[in-house]
Order: C-alpha cells, then structure tokens, then sequence
C-alpha cells in the first residue's frame, strides 16, 4: 500500500527558531507530493506542493520543501517560525497517475512566544 | 472566488442511523473527494466523483455512498451509523480528477 511516514508526532519550539518536519513517502513510481496545514479552528491549507522541475519547492508564509528522489523524502522546512506557525502539519502523496492523496499522521508544531 | 463549502458543520447522531453531508466545491471546479479524519490521524480517502461519476473509492465498506451533482456539488451518506465513524469528514475540489485538492472546513460527526 501506498503510505506517507511523518517522523514526529509533536515538535515545540520557541519562536525564531528553525523547524524542520520529516515526510518519507513509499516508492511508486513518479509521485506528486504536498504538505498541507490546519492552524487551529482552521480548513486544512495548501502550503506547497512538488509534481515536477526543482527539487526546492517554496510555498506560502516562508516555508520551503525539498524532494530527495533517492531518500523518498519531502522534508519541511522554515528558518525562522512564529507563534502563528502553530498548526498541524501533514504531509501527503499522490501518484502520477493517480487521483486520491495519501497523508501522513500528521506532525503538530507548538510554537512558544 | 467562493472556496470549499460543507454542511452541517457538526452533527450528532446514535448508533444504526442514518447520516447526509454535503459540500459544495470551488467554483470552476469538476471534481470531489470525501476524507474522513479520525482523531490524531491523517485525513483518509473514501472516494471521488468527478463529472458525476464515482471515480475511485478507498478502504470503506458500501454503507457509505455519494453522488455528485450537475453543479458539481456533493453528497456523502453513510448508512447504519457505527461508533467508528465518530470523525472530521473533509471535502476537497479540484479542477479535474488529478489537479491539486482544496479542503473545505469539514463535517463533525459523532455517533452515540
């Protein structure tokens, strides 16, 4: 089955600091990648997403992903988070030719003032 | 441009019963996909409808069911309720059945 592990299941912080959030995804083939995000009474959000070219995507609010082909990895990262960076934060897959997103458990990230 | 819209946004319900939630997608937008998040877990596929079809269903037995709309709109109904399928229901459009997904705020439900 196609599955998306997310390494940490809860990561505090205080503010200015660098986050980091792992994603490794199971092989199949060409994939499209996404990590989406659910600040607290919020609709999950679409922060970035990968599907082809550069392998550094930049998304909204600062935060940048790289896909690593050969460690199956689509790491999340931000230089310096705020206390509005507290959310969820889940990682997801699609094949290619696929039409359903597979998302991880999910990574919350508590930011402290 | 109007996003993800979903109805009711909580609801309780008891055992055995029968439940109906709804969203309507983004405008512009063909395609729907119904997740169900469970507590402390990743949204999980339940199906798609694209041009009101079913075009693809995940792991759920057949008491759940959907249809779509010629607006596009969506319907996911699921039959005997179990305590189970206490969850976030989450709506997600898309131009066609392999463009990017935008969630709507999701449907509470809670079985008794």
């Amino acid at each position: 089955a196609q599955s998306v592990s997310q390494h940490n299941h809860h990561v505090i912080l205080s503010e200015a600091a660098s986050l980091e959030l792992g994603c490794n995804y199971s092989y199949g083939g060409t994939v499209n990648l996404f990590w989406y995000v659910q600040y607290p009474g919020q609709h999950l959000q679409l922060l970035l997403k990968y599907f082809s070219g550069d392998p550094l995507v930049k998304g909204i609010k600062g935060f940048e992903a790289e896909f690593i082909k050969s460690k199956f990895s689509f790491n999340l990262r931000k230089p310096s988070v705020q206390w509005s960076d507290t959310a969820e934060y889940f990682c997801a897959r699609r094949g290619s030719s696929d039409y359903k997103l597979s998302f991880g458990a999910g990574t919350t990230v508590t930011v402290r003032a | 441009e109007t996003g993800v819209t979903q109805s009711p946004t909580h609801l309780i319900k008891t055992r055995g019963q029968q439940v109906t939630l709804r969203c309507s997608s983004q405008s512009g937008h063909n395609t729907v996909s119904w997740y169900q998040q469970a507590l402390g877990q990743g949204p999980q596929f339940i199906f798609q409808y694209y041009r009101e079809e079913e075009n693809g269903r995940g792991n759920f037995p057949p008491r759940f069911s959907g249809l779509q709309f010629p607006n596009y709109s969506s319907e996911l109904n699921v039959n005997a309720l179990e305590l189970d399928d206490s969850a976030l229901y989450l709506c997600a459009s898309s131009f066609s059945s392999k463009e990017t997904q935008y969630f709507g705020p999701g449907t509470r439900l809670l079985v008794l």
